[in-house]
């Protein structure tokens, strides 16, 4: 069975700082890993993925995540928040052609 | 391109009613899910289908159907509703051939059931 935990449900931060949300998988089988991010009354989006090739994702709006093995983890990166960027972000894994794996989420709030 | 349409958006229901959760995608995709969404618990996996005419169960199905007659449509019905099934439903598509994962989304059916 595969499993992702994201830790912590609420994570603040200022406008300018450094977003970091925190992302650990459980998988029996080489995952494949997603961040999607949600916004208010909106569905899910694919912000970005990895799919064993570059252990560095580059995803949209300057997000970047990187799987570290020995961690297991995939935490979310982004160097500078925007106010724009507050929303509910979810981890999820996958073995391939499994469904999705989601997290609880993390709800990311911005300061102005 | 619409993508993948929800209807309805809202939804009160009473205590043993029953509805149907309209999904339909103009992507040709072959795979369609069913989450739901509670707060603070992320998204359980209700019900799949690889192609018309296969469905499989996910993590949370009892309480629900679902039907893949065409590529295009999936629906949801929900026999005999109870307060548990108060939440958010989201239904999503993906292509078998490209893109693991990415998954695109409805913009979800919100359902009260009182």
């Amino acid at each position: 069975a595969q499993s992702v935990t994201q830790l912590g449900s609420h994570v603040s931060v200022s406008e300018g700082a450094l977003v970091l949300l925190r992302c650990n998988y459980s998988s029996s089988v080489p995952p494949y890993l997603f961040w999607y991010v949600q916004y208010p009354n909106q569905g899910l989006q694919l912000l970005l993925k990895y799919t064993s090739a570059a252990t560095l994702v580059k995803g949209i709006n300057d997000f970047e995540a990187e799987f570290k093995k020995s961690e297991t983890s995939f935490h979310l990166t982004k160097p500078s928040a925007h106010m724009s960027d507050a929303a509910e972000y979810f981890c999820a894994v996958s073995s391939g052609n499994t469904p999705l794996v989601f997290g609880k989420g993390t709800r990311l709030s911005v300061i102005a | 391109n619409a993508g993948v349409t929800q209807t309805p958006k809202f939804r009160i229901l009473k205590i043993g009613q029953s509805m149907t959760l309209q999904c339909a995608q103009d992507m040709n995709h072959n795979y369609m899910y069913w989450y739901r969404q509670d707060p603070g618990m992320g998204l359980k996996l209700i019900y799949y289908s690889v192609g018309a005419g296969i469905t499989d169960k996910g993590e949370v199905p009892n309480g629900y159907n679902v039907s893949r007659s065409t590529t295009e449509d999936f629906p949801l019905r929900l026999e005999l509703a109870a307060p548990s099934q108060t939440s958010v439903y989201f239904c999503a598509s993906r292509n078998r051939d490209r893109g693991i994962g990415e998954l695109f989304f409805g913009e979800g059916s919100r359902l009260t059931v009182l």
